[in-house]
């Protein structure tokens, strides 16, 4: 059975630095790219980027470049998205999801992110 | 802001047939490119509902049907049924956005 199970929610404040995960099972980790979404609070999905952890090529929506990184460790399977100074505006539910010819076919639960000072 | 328009909004009474629309452009999915959805029932992740335009992945049952034609895809629901009741979203690959993955704006679905 494919899983992604992502990390815990996290409250932080405003300038500081954070990196949620995203691990993958039941599957060949390094064969498929991974993605991830935000939905901000009562809003739609919005796609950020993707990773194929193979290769570690990496690509993001134009919205997001600059903003955030995307990483994985394919030694444990995981993948994980990153921001260096979190703004209140990043507040917003945050799903991983892998991409199985151009759907997103498996989504982890969510790591709900909140920043507030 | 996304490229792919939905409406905000559908209802229906149970029994019922719905459709939801999602329109884009000669970048998207009137490029060939295929489209997908995804339904994200209250408080959990999306799931996928329909892809390739028009294929149900295992355990979705046959009320759910895609179509796609031209710059447009649609979802239909028959058979409206209350655990319909969610967000519904389309999703395709744009061309012009230095390729990227976009979703639609989303449509909720009441089943009254």
């Amino acid at each position: 059975e494919v899983q992604l199970v992502q990390s815990g929610a996290e409250v932080k404040k405003p300038g500081e630095s954070l990196k949620i995960s995203c691990k993958g099972s039941g599957y060949s980790f390094t064969s498929y790219w991974i993605g991830w979404v935000r939905q901000m609070p009562g809003k739609g999905l919005e796609w950020m980027g993707i990773i194929y952890p193979g290769d570690s090529d990496t690509r993001y929506s134009p919205s997001f470049q600059g903003q955030v990184t995307i990483s994985a460790d394919k030694s444990i399977s995981t993948a994980y998205l990153q921001w260096s100074s979190l703004k209140a505006s990043d507040t917003a539910m945050y799903y991983c999801a892998r991409r199985y010819s151009s759907s997103w076919g498996d989504w982890g639960q969510g790591t709900l992110v909140t920043v507030s000072s | 802001q996304s490229v792919l328009t939905q409406p905000p909004s559908v209802s229906g009474a149970p029994g019922q047939r719905v459709t939801i629309s999602c329109t884009g452009s000669s970048s998207n999915i009137g490029a060939g490119y295929d489209v997908h959805w995804y339904q994200q029932l209250p408080g959990t992740a999306p799931k996928l509902l329909i892809y390739g335009n028009s294929n149900r992945p295992s355990g979705v049952p046959d009320r759910f049907s895609g179509s796609k034609s031209g710059t447009s895809a649609s979802l239909a629901i028959t058979g409206l049924q209350a655990e319909d009741e969610a967000d519904y979203y389309c999703q395709s690959y744009d061309s012009s956005l230095s390729g990227s993955d976009v979703f639609g704006t989303g449509t909720k679905v009441t089943v009254l």
